[in-house]
């Protein structure tokens, strides 16, 4: 079974620029979450998507948004791009059924880098 | 809200036994996790517990869960080189959102 697939796995992008990320989940999980990943503050939860739905999010400005796919692929957006924002984004994905052990699978991430 | 606590680095001889502690702020946290994360790459699960649990053993890894205390410690026996990693402790809270604390780095020293 193929796991969690991001990409890019890099990219630079300079101050102002927007930026998307692309997550594939494993095969037959619904639910797709993105984690920002800095030295300072770890991982934070961005939010999570299950069935096309945005059923969480976190505490992150408007300039990050997400979608979910038919297929349950997902992307992440990133508009006017600030130095703060150079991080690992890492996507994992789960069954998604409320009465699972909640399992996160995780992709190798995609580390952006704001100049 | 929520929140997860944990140091940020721990120190350990090899051969020693490791312990990684950590604090969450939610009661009504259904599962409680343990993840790994290896230099390059995403986190893998280590191991999980139920909130009912007070332990929950395999192999070389232990988990301790004081709900009274909102405190869970995970313990590796025999620490090898290989255990060198970052370990993260989770909470999936009541909306179902998994929040993970910064993550400790766990050295090995010979």
């Amino acid at each position: 079974k193929a796991g969690v697939t991001q990409t890019p796995r890099y990219l630079i992008k300079t101050r102002g620029q927007q930026v998307t990320l692309s997550c594939s989940p494993i095969s037959g999980h619904r639910s797709v979450s993105w984690y920002q990943q800095t030295p300072g503050q770890g991982l934070q939860f961005l939010f999570e998507y299950f069935s096309e739905t945005q059923r969480n999010k976190g505490n992150f400005p408007g300039r990050f948004s997400g979608r979910q796919f038919s297929n349950s692929r997902s992307e992440m957006n990133v508009s006017t791009l600030e130095l703060g924002d150079s991080a690992l984004y890492l996507c994992a994905s789960k069954q998604g059924a409320l009465l699972d052990t909640g399992e996160l699978f995780f992709g190798e991430g995609s580390r952006l880098t704001v100049l | 809200g929520e929140d997860v606590e944990q140091s940020l680095f721990l120190s350990v001889r090899e051969g020693d036994s490791s312990v990684i502690n950590c604090t969450y702020t939610d009661s009504s946290s259904t599962y409680l996790y343990w993840y790994k994360q290896e230099p390059g790459a995403g986190l893998q699960l280590l191991t999980y517990i139920f909130s009912n649990m007070d332990m929950k053993q395999d192999q070389r890894l232990t988990v301790l869960l004081n709900k009274k205390d909102k405190h869970l410690s995970l313990r590796i026996a025999d620490t090898q080189t290989g255990d060198s990693a970052i370990y993260f402790c989770a909470e999936r809270g009541r909306d179902d959102k998994i929040i993970f604390g910064k993550g400790t780095r766990l050295h090995i020293l010979p």
